[in-house]
């Protein structure tokens, strides 16, 4: 079974710009997650899914951070336009439906923002 | 908000030491504690969890106290072995976990 996959592994960007960020959860998984880890912090919650509803988005930043996923498969995070504060790790988990608090993570994005 | 404080950030030990890494919760309503695992260039991995109604679990040199009083939790790993070396992140949750809120990490130096 594949594991979660997160493309780009690694994105260097300038200030301004815009990136976005796939996802693609474990196939089966109603439930997916995106976090960001900043410099030696704790891993920070921004987002959860249900298919393709947005359940809970109380972690996203501000409104220059648009996160999708449409027909309830893989998710984006588009981060237009990009501070430098925006750099990170971005992780991606998912969970099964009947979730038991199990999150299954992908290898993360690095986003730099020079 | 909710908060999970981790201590230490970085802990060094050599091979055959235990370690223990300790962390606090905030919402006392926090109801399940995992641990994750993050190994050089891969995500963090569940290695063992625990939940409200139970004080103590072990699964082989590790194992996780849990003191709701307190609010504290805890990691321990015994007999460690090089391969322990890693960033372990302590985690609370409520309910069936849908919002996980983490630690900062400890990064575990096992020297041989």
């Amino acid at each position: 079974e594949a594991g979660v996959t997160q493309f780009p592994s690694h994105s260097v960007i300038e200030k301004g710009q815009t990136v976005t960020l796939r996802c693609d959860p474990i196939s089966g998984h109603d439930n997916l997650y995106w976090y960001r880890r900043v410099m030696g912090k704790e891993i920070k919650f921004l987002l959860h899914f249900v298919k393709e509803s947005k359940q809970d988005e109380s972690g996203m930043p501000n409104n220059r951070f648009l996160a999708e996923r449409t027909g309830g498969t893989y998710s984006t995070l588009k981060v237009q336009p990009a501070e430098l504060e925006d750099s990170g790790v971005y992780f991606c988990a998912s969970s099964k439906r009947e979730n038991t608090g199990e999150l299954f993570f992908g290898e993360g994005s690095r986003l730099t923002v020079l | 908000g909710e908060n999970v404080e981790q201590h230490p950030s970085t802990l060094s030990v050599q091979e055959g030491d235990s370690a223990v890494i300790k962390c606090t919760y905030s919402d006392s309503a926090s109801n399940y504690f995992p641990w994750y695992k993050q190994e050089l260039g891969k995500g963090p991995q569940l290695i063992i969890d625990i939940r409200s109604n139970v004080g103590e679990k072990k699964d082989q040199r590790i194992a996780v106290t849990l003191n709701k009083t307190a609010k504290h939790f805890s990691l321990h790993i015994t007999e460690t072995q090089p391969e322990d070396s890693a960033v372990y992140f302590c985690a609370a949750s409520i309910g069936r976990g849908f919002k996980t809120i983490f630690g900062a990490g400890t990064r575990l130096f096992v020297k041989a």
